[in-house]
Parts: structure tokens; C-alpha cells; sequence
């Protein structure tokens, strides 16, 4: 395993479905972040996971979005009843510990519709 | 965490030192300097972080002011492939990383 794996890497849905993106981070990473990065901005955090607890969520993620990290393995967001405003780049990062640097994902890349 | 002021663009001309310069004259004394950079279309890739000392890495250097309050990465040897947006972060070991508007560096041949 030599990275954070996202799958889908693009999306393209209709104003009012249900996504869900998967992220797989590295296996011995025990947080895992989910950030969301609209076109000439830098990526804005979402919320965080320390092994399967989630400990912080920004006011960005609204009620129709959920994350879950069963298990404290890989983590999935969901986005309900999806908007035009949602269409972004929706980035997961692992890192091992608090003092370490994050390892990025490729990013799922989302267009509503 | 305290706020960074990076320029919006630089320019660099291949095998040149590339000087990237960051502002956080706020910057308490627990928290961290990171740099990322985000080639297009890929995500955030972590180049090199410090608290007050200068840092090397196969990537890059770090230099932080004696005062913390500013700090610059180096770039020894541009390449065209260091075409990216850099990120200047300071954090609080324990925080997320929250991410300002970076730097679009552009290395020309």
C-alpha cells in the first residue's frame, strides 16, 4: 500500500441524487481528514477521523453531508440531495500521528448537473 | 493557527534556486511551519514542515526567521515539473491543516 486511494476520481451527477465517495487511506494511518477544494482555492477541511471516532466537523459540512469511518479503516462521504454549489474537488489525507504531514489522495472530482 | 501571507504568483527559470516567501508574523511559539505543494489535478503532496530551525530535505530547504515570523522554501534546482501551487501552513501539532490560497509558482525553460 503506497498511498491514499479515492475512488470514484470523477463524478458527474444530477442536482438531487446521493454521491458517496470512498477514501482508503495507508494502512497504519489512524486519522484520516476529508477537505473539499473548489477551483483556485486552496483545499477547505471538512472533518476528521481518529480511528473510527470522528472528533471534528467544520460548519462547511452541512446536514446533508455524512462521513463514516467503520472500523477506523477507510472512510466514506456522502452527499445528499446534491446541489450545483457541492461541485468541487473532494480531497481524504491520512497521517500516522498528530505531528506528522498528511499524505494526500488524487481526489474525487464531482459536477452537479 | 496562526494566519500566513504568501504572494499569489512567482516565476522561476529552470535550474534556478526557486525562493518561496511566507508571512505569519502571528505565529505562536508551539506552532509548526508546514509547505505543500499541489501539482494540477493531483492532490496536496507534503514537501517539508519545522518549529525554529532551519530544514533540509531531499525536496527542499526550510529557512524561518530568527523571529519566527516569516520563512522561506528553497527550491535548490527548479525543474519544470516543480510547476505547482505552494502552500505555507502553520499548525499547532494536533490541528488540521488549514490551507490559504498558496503561491502558483512557474518555472520556465
Amino acid at each position: 500500500d503506497t498511498g491514499v486511494s479515492q475512488d470514484p476520481r470523477h463524478k458527474i451527477t444530477k442536482r438531487g441524487q446521493n454521491v458517496t465517495f470512498r477514501c482508503d487511506p495507508i494502512s497504519e494511518h489512524n486519522r484520516l481528514y476529508w477537505y473539499r477544494q473548489t477551483l483556485g482555492q486552496g483545499p477547505e477541511f471538512l472533518t476528521y477521523f481518529q480511528n473510527e471516532a470522528q472528533l471534528e466537523k467544520s460548519r462547511l459540512l452541512s446536514d446533508r453531508f455524512s462521513a463514516e469511518r467503520p472500523k477506523g479503516s477507510f472512510s466514506t462521504l456522502e452527499i445528499q440531495r446534491t446541489e450545483q454549489g457541492d461541485s468541487a474537488m473532494y480531497l481524504c489525507a491520512s497521517s500516522v500521528r498528530q505531528a506528522s504531514g498528511y499524505t494526500f489522495g488524487s481526489g474525487t472530482r464531482l459536477t452537479v448537473v | 493557527d496562526a494566519k500566513t501571507t504568501q504572494p499569489p504568483s512567482m516565476d522561476c527559470a529552470e535550474g534556478r534556486a526557486a525562493n518561496l516567501p511566507c508571512n505569519h508574523s502571528t505565529i505562536s511559539g508551539n506552532e509548526y511551519v508546514y509547505w505543500y505543494r499541489q501539482i494540477h489535478s493531483q492532490g496536496p503532496q507534503y514537501i517539508i514542515h519545522g518549529l525554529k530551525n532551519n530544514e533540509t530535505n531531499e525536496m527542499a530547504s526550510l529557512i524561518i526567521t530568527e523571529d519566527r515570523k516569516s520563512s522561506t522554501l528553497i527550491l535548490p534546482h527548479a525543474t519544470l515539473r516543480d510547476t505547482a501551487v505552494y502552500y505555507c501552513i502553520v499548525r499547532v501539532e494536533g490541528n488540521d491543516m488549514r490551507f490559504g490560497a498558496g503561491t502558483r509558482l512557474t518555472v520556465k525553460p
